[in-house]
């Protein structure tokens, strides 16, 4: 069955910090990796796939197949953004339903 | 169209009772998803729509559980004989390709 795992429930970085959220993933296929956010009173939205291999907002994420990873990073994080993350795995069958995280809230302190 | 939208935002209802939700995805979006999310967790799949046919369950939807899409547009999911453990965020997704969520109903059964 495929799994995500986010190990860290909160991540605390000052502002102009790098940060690393990580993501672990089990998959028996070739997967397709999201991370989605999601800014306080505001609905979950795309972040990043790693298929576009594109940096957004200045964070970038990179699939490592054989760690079975896909860390979000920032070289400096910026008070705007705190929010939560959720990485997010999905599979090649039909529904092509996502898998989910339970979430790592990101906190970016002065 | 102003992307997913998700009637009501607030439902606090009691045991016992049953409660319906509504969800009118984009409308050129032919695939449509439910989602739970319990406090501290990601969201969870529950169930998948490919036009009006519902391809997809989980196991997480008991039979108290149903879901319809009766012309492929919007879509209804109703909780009969609510318990607490159905206290939840309940998402709703769109999608042609790349999902959009609504901002959910928020369910507290007392």
């Amino acid at each position: 069955a495929q799994r995500v795992t986010q190990p860290e429930k909160l991540l605390s970085v000052f502002k102009g910090a790098p940060v690393e959220l990580k993501c672990n993933y089990s998959y028996s296929g070739s997967p397709e990796l999201f991370w989605y956010v999601q800014y306080s009173r505001q609905r979950l939205q795309l972040l990043l796939r790693h298929i576009s291999r594109e940096s957004i907002k200045g964070f970038t994420a990179d699939l490592n197949k054989g760690e079975t990873s896909f860390h979000l990073k920032k070289p400096f994080a910026q008070e705007e953004d705190s929010a939560m993350y959720y990485c997010a795995l999905r599979d090649t069958g039909t529904a092509s339903k996502l898998t989910f995280g339970t979430g790592t809230r990101l906190q970016v302190t002065l | 169209d102003t992307g997913v939208s998700q009637d009501p935002r607030h439902k606090i209802t009691k045991r016992g009772q049953n409660v319906t939700f509504r969800c009118d995805p984009i409308s050129e979006h032919n695939r449509l998803y439910w989602y739970r999310q319990t406090l501290g967790q990601g969201p969870e799949f529950l169930t998948y729509f490919q036009n009006e046919a519902q391809l997809e369950k989980s196991r997480l939807l008991s039979d108290r559980f149903s879901a319809e899409r009766p012309k492929g547009s919007f879509s209804t999911l109703e909780i009969q004989r609510t318990e607490q453990g159905d206290s939840a965020m309940y998402l709703c997704a769109s999608s042609s390709g790349g999902y959009t969520f609504g901002s959910g109903t928020r369910l507290t059964v007392v």
